[in-house]
């Protein structure tokens, strides 16, 4: 019953040749996440869609694009990896129902690990 | 801009002792604040909210508007809930968006 699901686990590539991540969801939430998490660190918040709306958070470099195509499904693209962007990716989903107070619990995949060579 | 900090890097404590794990905020207005966890080789998730004021797992926090801290309590810990945790604040403006804190591994050894 998995919920949310992230594809591939693992993903190598190389120094500036352009890779995809995959999210899907089957909770038909509105809001899907993407995180960066590097080693020992706090996973940092690159973008999020909220229904079709893009949100980028000011410090995501523009190598870092994303796509949701309709609601179950979420693309993070790397159009030049470097060396830095080397990391583990989470996606998360949640439902925002727009109350002030609300929920807001946030749903995560496993991530996938970006290696690049 | 919201701060979220999480002084201890590191906490081992023994089975059965209490554990409290440090989270302090800047906020101004109404926080709600949140606690996550990932156990070892499992997904991130939610392990409890302030506005619930709810026991999970033994675990309680309570938020301190005073001293803005929302430190995460639990009395006996146990070898299982060794794991990362992750305080994390809503951004304001009742926006969808959390900031993550660096997080705090707890080691419960035997």
């Amino acid at each position: 019953d998995a919920m949310v699901i992230q594809n591939p686990r693992y993903q190598v590539t190389q120094f500036g040749k352009p890779v995809t991540l995959s999210c899907s969801q089957t909770l038909n939430h509105n809001v899907m996440y993407w995180y960066q998490q590097k080693s020992s660190q706090a996973p940092k918040l690159l973008f999020h869609y909220y229904d079709k709306d893009f949100n980028n958070e000011a410090d995501t470099p523009d190598n870092f694009q994303s796509r949701r195509p309709n609601t179950s499904f979420c693309f993070l693209d790397i159009r030049s990896p470097g060396l830095g962007d080397a990391a583990m990716y989470l996606c998360a989903t949640s439902r925002v129902t727009g109350s002030p107070v609300g929920d807001n619990e946030q749903f995560f995949g496993p991530g996938t690990r970006l290696t690049v060579l | 801009a919201q701060r979220v900090t999480q002084p201890e890097k590191l906490l081992s404590v023994f089975k059965g002792a209490p554990v409290e794990l440090k989270c302090n905020y800047s906020y101004s207005g109404s926080p709600e604040l949140f606690w996550y966890v990932q156990y070892s080789r499992q997904r991130l998730q939610l392990l409890l909210r302030h506005i619930s004021r709810e026991s999970i797992k033994g675990f309680t926090a309570d938020l301190n508007k005073g001293e803005t801290s929302f430190h995460l309590k639990k009395p006996f810990a146990q070898e299982e809930d060794s794991a990362m945790y992750y305080c994390a604040p809503r951004t304001q403006g009742g926006s969808e968006k959390l900031v993550f804190g660096k997080g705090t591994k707890l080691t419960v050894n035997p």
